[in-house]
């Protein structure tokens, strides 16, 4: 069974720039939640999405957005690239929006910004 | 703001050893407390999680202690093999609405000589 997928696996942007992240929830599953993981630190929640609709936010700016399809898969954009914003950025999907439902993590999308 | 501390950053064990990884967390909020283990381009793995109304969980050579009153838990790996060098990211989670955003801790890299 194909597990949490994450295009693309690597992107270098340049400060100032916009970036788009994708990911595929494992089949059946309608929950998809993005982190951000700088490197030697643990992951940090970005967002959350259920059913097409946000259901949390983390402590991130307004320049991170991202939206949830009718298939389930997900978009994570970031505007106005910091040098900051250099990090693994990890996909997880569940099976529902409850709380206690594991997390299946995709493998990330390593994005450098220079 | 880190709600979850992590120790040590990394550890070597011998092939056979007992690996240790302790982590305290603040918010009294959490009743969810996993543990990932994340390879080297991969997307961190549930290992093994426990609910605060039990003191101890053990699947394996892995074992969780919790000390509810401590606000502390840790990672026994029992004898520990060298494919058990991973990074372990302790977790925290506080069910209802949260939406199962999971707080992370730094992370520890495991060594495990053979």
């Amino acid at each position: 069974d194909a597990g949490v997928t994450q295009s693309p696996t690597h992107l270098i942007k340049t400060r100032g720039q916009q970036v788009t992240l994708r990911c595929s929830p494992i089949s059946g599953h309608k929950s998809v939640s993005w982190y951000q993981q700088v490197l030697g630190q643990g992951p940090q929640f970005i967002f959350q999405y259920y059913e097409k609709e946000e259901r949390g936010r983390g402590n991130f700016p307004d320049r991170f957005s991202a939206r949830q399809f009718p298939n389930y898969s997900s978009e994570l954009n970031v505007n106005a690239l910091l040098l900051g914003d250099s990090a693994l950025y990890l996909c997880a999907s569940r099976t529902s929006a409850g709380s206690y439902n594991e997390q299946f993590f995709g493998p990330g999308t390593r994005l450098t910004v220079l | 703001q880190q709600q979850v501390k992590q120790s040590p950053q990394s550890l070597i064990v011998q092939k056979g050893g007992i690996s240790i990884i302790n982590c305290a967390y603040e918010n009294t909020a959490f009743d969810y407390f996993p543990w990932y283990q994340q390879f080297p381009g991969k997307g961190p793995a549930l290992l093994i999680a426990i609910r605060p109304d039990v003191s101890e969980k053990k699947e394996g050579r892995f074992t969780i202690s919790f000390n509810k009153s401590a606000k502390q838990f840790s990672l026994h790996i029992m004898d520990s093999q060298p494919g058990d060098s991973a990074t372990y990211f302790c977790a925290a989670l506080a069910g209802g609405t949260s939406y199962g955003k999971l707080t992370f801790g730094q992370g520890t890299i495991l060594t495990v000589h053979p």
